[in-house]
């Protein structure tokens, strides 16, 4: 069966410190896709990165970063400076790219004071 | 706008009426997707629509609720006799194709309360 596991329930850092959320699935399936959404104050998720599990090259865009790491099962995502509008829940997810269902983590709420 | 658009914003409705509510995928994306989000809680799948098709109605809580997608386009998701456990963030997504694979467009989501 699959699963994704978000442990962190809320984090909580001052502006500017770097902060990493993490994300831990289970598959049996060789080929799949991760996910991560973030879901401002707004309401509106929106998406961030997919990776499928064949590329494990970290990803680096701006201020946000991916460590997909196969050993461990995990696909973390690390905000580097984090600004007050970084403040959303965080969702990690998998698929096996065929099916049109998600598997969604529990979401990590972001809290980033000033 | 060229994003996925929800109406209501905000419903308001007494425990058993039915509400409808409505969501404008983007033009050209063949998946449309409906979830439930309760307050503070992950995503619920409910229902997925591949044109006008739903190949899985599994995901909606009771037969109590429906949803229909016409023209490859708008979709609408209906409540009969909503009870309190009904009130949550409903929320619409679109994509080019299946959701493991594209990414998800959201829309802002309706917030239905039941009273």
């Amino acid at each position: 069966a699959q699963k994704v596991t978000q442990a962190q329930t809320e984090i909580s850092v001052v502006e500017k410190e770097d902060v990493t959320l993490d994300c831990v699935y289970e598959t049996r399936d060789t080929t799949y896709y991760l996910f991560w959404y973030k879901q401002p104050p707004s309401g509106e998720l929106v998406f961030l990165i997919r990776r499928n599990s064949f590329d494990e090259q970290n990803e680096i865009s701006g201020r946000y970063s991916w460590n997909f790491q196969k050993s461990t099962s995990s696909f973390n995502f690390t905000i580097t400076a984090s600004q007050v509008v970084d403040s959303a829940v965080y969702f990690c997810a998998l698929s096996d790219g065929s099916n049109y269902q998600l598997i969604w983590g529990a979401g990590t709420k972001l809290i980033i004071k000033p | 706008g060229a994003g996925v658009s929800q109406s209501p914003s905000n419903k308001v409705t007494e425990k058993g009426k039915d509400v409808e509510l409505r969501c404008d995928p983007i033009s050209g994306h063949t998946a449309l997707y409906w979830y439930r989000q309760s307050l503070g809680q992950g995503l619920e799948f409910l229902i997925y629509f591949q044109g006008n098709s739903a190949p899985d109605k599994s995901g909606l809580p009771s037969d109590r609720f429906s949803a229909e997608r016409t023209g490859g386009s708008v979709s609408t998701l209906t409540i009969q006799r909503t009870q309190q456990e009904d009130s949550a963030v409903y929320l619409c997504a679109s994509s080019r194709g299946l959701a493991g694979f594209y990414e998800q467009y959201f829309g802002p989501g309706t917030r239905l309360t039941v009273t």
